[in-house]
């Protein structure tokens, strides 16, 4: 069955470090989104990607990249972990704008 | 801009109605409706892309008045599973050939027996 993956699933990390979170999807669709979700603010966008080579920035991007190298995997690097930035981390998919995403399992992530 | 949602949280017995609103200060072209439930990922449940539209599907059904900019979440006799939290996310008429979803902060259900 098609599905979405992120790894790692929980990951404790120092400030200042870079940190990778990992997404994949089997159902090659063209796009892809980053959220993080945070208490009191629900989820919020990163980054975005509507195929191989095309990354945006959400309302949220700073300190953060992304790049789209193959359909299936959109990888989210936090450059300099920062406390800030301890959140529990969504990636979804979707096959076009006019339908739904499918969230991955999450990655919570600690900076301490 | 973040849509808004109302209430923020809402208790329930079984077997009671609810109603989850979602405004937006910006013209809509779409809204989608997830529900998440603690430490788990957000399921869709609903789309609208029209203005006017209205869906459903067992007893959870959602409408979309798009001169309004709102939709509205509607729960029928709610059963333990409706538990978690709600999150309309929406599509700007700018952004419709995008995708992306700007998600309200959410509304939290809880359906006690």
């Amino acid at each position: 069955d098609a599905e979405i993956t992120q790894s790692p699933r929980h990951k404790i990390t120092e400030t200042g470090r870079q940190v990778t979170l990992a997404c994949h999807q089997t159902w090659n669709h063209n796009n892809m989104f980053w959220y993080r979700q945070d208490l009191g603010h629900g989820l919020r966008l990163i980054h975005y990607s509507y195929g191989v080579q095309d990354t945006n920035k959400g309302e949220v991007s700073d300190g953060y990249s992304v790049s789209r190298s193959n359909t299936e995997d959109l990888p989210l690097t936090l450059e300099s972990a920062a406390s800030s930035q301890t959140s529990v981390y969504f990636c979804a998919s979707s096959v076009d704008s006019y339908n739904e995403q499918f969230f991955g399992p999450g990655t919570r992530l600690t900076v301490l | 801009q973040q849509p808004v949602q109302s209430p923020q949280a809402v208790i329930l017995r079984e077997g009671e109605d609810a109603v989850i609103n979602c405004s937006s200060s910006k013209a809509l072209y779409s809204v989608h409706w997830y529900r998440q439930k603690h430490g788990e990922a957000p399921v869709f449940l609903m789309i609208l892309l029209k203005g006017g539209e209205q869906k459903g599907h067992d007893k959870i059904s959602a409408s979309f008045n798009e001169k309004k900019q709102q939709s509205s979440l509607y729960l029928t006799a709610s059963q333990l599973s409706y538990s978690g939290t709600y999150f309309c996310g929406t599509v700007g008429h700018g952004s419709s050939n995008t995708g992306k979803l700007i998600f309200g902060q959410g509304t939290t259900l809880q359906v006690k027996p």
